[in-house]
């Protein structure tokens, strides 16, 4: 929603590297969340990037380009446990947040 | 630290009737919120408060009103229920909104169907 594309579900298998993509309106823009949200469960907070460049947190990295309005979330040595939907958020003012991307985690 | 509590985690409303979502937080956070997550859908801000008496509406304030008469405490309101109320409820905090405090800490939810 409000103009925040990410795709909706993505496959990987257990070890693999997996980059979730998002884009979102630039103007107003003041810093990007990611956080996670396994089935049924509330979401939790994974990583913030308010300046360009890469933010790494363990097996997940965030990336953020103000000017070209991007980032991404990347899960690296995928495990069984990282099936989830990740929710891209840019803070626009108040917090706005995708509709999600499925990550399916296969063995 | 409980965190973020809500109750209840389940409801099933017939149309036209009314409930008060609960939730509170016991980490003295300053900003409170509510969202709704439809299936498929990110999660839309209903209404927020900046602190204890002051509220302000969100993206889908229609059809619910809130109060926040203590640090801790935030609860949903829903007047005369409707199918399009059916959701899972959110409520989320978080300390402040500048740079490094404005992590916002969510609920476990309450599922909500209106028959």
């Amino acid at each position: 929603g409000q103009n925040i594309d990410q795709p909706t579900e993505m496959t990987a298998t257990e070890g693999a590297i997996v980059q979730i993509n998002c884009t979102y309106q630039t103007s107003g823009f003041n810093g990007l969340f990611w956080y996670q949200q396994h089935a049924g469960e509330a979401p939790t907070f994974l990583s913030y990037n308010v300046l360009d460049g890469l933010e790494e947190k363990g097996r997940f990295s965030s990336f953020l380009s103000r000017s070209k309005g991007y980032s991404y979330l990347l899960l690296k040595e995928l495990q069984m446990k990282d099936s989830a939907s990740y929710l891209c958020a840019p803070r626009r003012g108040k917090l706005q947040f995708g509709a999600g991307t499925q990550v399916v985690v296969t063995p | 630290n409980a965190g973020v509590t809500q109750t209840p985690k389940f409801r099933i409303l017939k149309i036209g009737q009314s409930m008060t979502l609960q939730c509170a937080q016991d980490m003295n956070h300053n900003y409170m919120y509510w969202y709704r997550q439809d299936p498929g859908m990110g999660l839309k801000l209903i209404y927020y408060s900046v602190g204890a008496g002051i509220t302000d509406k969100g993206e889908v304030p229609n059809g619910y009103n809130v109060s926040r008469s203590t640090t801790e405490d935030f609860p949903l309101r829903l007047e005369l229920a409707a199918p399009s109320q059916t959701s899972v409820y959110f409520c989320a905090s978080s300390r402040d909104t500048g740079v490094g405090t404005d992590t916002q800490y969510f609920g476990p939810g309450t599922r909500l169907t209106v028959l």
